[in-house]
């Protein structure tokens, strides 16, 4: 099976611009959730989709979006973006929702100049 | 609130010794723990789990015990190899909830 895949790898963007991250699960995983890295911090839960549902939340202001199509694709947003969304963003993805371990893509690159 | 810690942001080990990662976690509701590794420009990789009714779960090289009273769970790698280098999280979830990360922990493996 074909592992997550997240595109871009790489994307530079300016304050202020709204950007949109893509997510392609493991075939038959059905739960995708977001996470971000930056130094220091660790990984930040972000949201957590299951069969096009939000199931779970972060502590992320609303700026931070996402959804999930019916093939089980997510896409997450970030609009007005600032210096400090500068991050690496990873997708991870699981057959269910709760209680096994996640499979996580190489992650998207985010610079906010 | 970081509910799963990592207090050492580094550790240096010889190889052929063994490394020891620790992490502690403040939610008692949590019954599940991983450990993921981490090499740079890469997504985090599974490593081992244990479920909370038990406090040992051991694959090849890596060992994990848990100490549910002292809410606390160590990884150990024996021997340590130069590429285990690489960071390493300890996340923990209850049921139906997220998995919470830690902050991670570097480690150096040196010949």
């Amino acid at each position: 099976k074909a592992g997550v895949t997240q595109t871009p790898r790489y994307l530079i963007k300016t304050r202020g611009q709204q950007v949109t991250l893509s997510c392609s699960p493991i075939s038959g995983h059905r739960s995708v959730s977001w996470y971000q890295q930056t130094p220091g911090q660790g990984l930040q839960f972000l949201f957590e989709y299951f069969s096009e549902t939000q199931r779970n939340k972060g502590n992320f202001p609303g700026r931070f979006s996402g959804r999930q199509f019916s093939n089980s694709r997510s896409e997450m947003n970030v609009s007005t973006l600032e210096l400090g969304d500068s991050a690496l963003y990873l997708c991870a993805s699981s057959e269910r929702a709760t209680n096994e371990k996640l499979f996580f893509g190489s992650g998207t690159q985010l610079s906010v100049l | 609130d970081q509910q799963v810690k990592q207090n050492s942001p580094s550790l240096s080990v010889q190889e052929g010794r063994i490394s020891i990662l620790n992490c502690d976690y403040t939610n008692s509701m949590f019954d599940y723990f991983l450990w993921y590794k981490k090499y740079p420009a890469e997504g985090p990789t599974f490593l081992i789990s244990i479920s909370s009714i038990k406090d040992k779960n051991e694959d090849g090289r890596f060992t994990v015990f848990l100490n549910k009273s002292a809410k606390h769970l160590s990884l150990h790698i024996v021997p340590s190899q130069p590429g285990d280098s690489a960071v390493y999280f300890c996340a923990a979830s209850g049921s139906a909830d997220k998995l919470i990360f830690g902050t991670g922990t570097r480690l150096q493996v040196f010949p």
